[in-house]
């Protein structure tokens, strides 16, 4: 089985752009979380989605958003993006929103120039 | 409020000596911890997840780890080191975010070396 899948790999933007990031999940998985890993971090929590609605939200402004669709893949999307936004875009599933581990895909760096 | 703390930001060993990679949790009540793995340029791959069954939890690969309550530890040991387990290494808790959600708070990393 393929497992989540996140597109593009690399995006490079300008300051005030906006960009959209997406992901699938593995199939079967309903839950699809997104966070942000800025070089040398961690991964922040930004969004959890399961079932088509927001469950969770992380300490990101309002210029983040997003969307879970009716085949549970999802969207990342940035508005006006800053400097501070380059990093790299982890989405993750799981079979529900509870405490089933997490599957990470590759991630989509995102350089803001 | 729940978080972890790993002990060492860089960790180097030789090959096929121990591995030992610390991480601290705070936790008002039994928490759900992983330990995740990150090679470069890639996403993250769990290693194991501790869930209040069995203290000492076996993982891929040959690492294990052991929860701790009186000592609020959660530290990864691996007997031998080998070149592939050069890499970022994540402690991580889970967090009740609400509505039968959790959301996952990573600590810092560990990156680990191997010396050949």
């Amino acid at each position: 089985d393929a497992g989540v899948t996140q597109s593009p790999t690399h995006l490079i933007k300008t300051r005030g752009q906006h960009v959209t990031l997406r992901c699938s999940p593995i199939s079967g998985h309903k839950s699809v979380s997104w966070y942000q890993q800025v070089l040398g971090q961690g991964p922040q929590f930004i969004f959890q989605y399961y079932e088509k609605e927001e469950r969770g939200r992380g300490n990101f402004p309002d210029r983040f958003s997003a969307r879970q669709f009716p085949n549970y893949s999802s969207e990342l999307n940035v508005n006006a993006l800053l400097l501070g936004d380059s990093a790299l875009y982890l989405c993750a599933s799981s079979y529900d929103r509870g405490l089933q581990p997490q599957h990470f895909g590759d991630g989509t760096r995102l350089s803001i120039l | 409020a729940q978080s972890v703390t790993q002990l060492d930001s860089h960790v180097s060993v030789s090959e096929g000596t121990p591995v030992l990679l610390r991480c601290n949790y705070s936790s008002s009540y039994s928490p759900s911890l992983f330990w995740y793995v990150q090679h470069p340029n890639k996403g993250l791959q769990l290693l194991l997840k501790y869930t209040s069954a069995a203290t000492l939890v076996k993982g891929i690969n040959g690492f294990e780890a052991e929860f701790k309550k009186s000592e609020t530890s959660f530290h990864l040991t691996k007997p031998s080191a080998h070149m592939s387990d050069a890499a970022e290494y994540f402690c991580v808790v889970s967090l009740y975010s609400g509505a039968g959600s959790y959301q996952l708070t990573f600590g810092k990393g560990t990156k680990l070396s191997v010396i050949p």
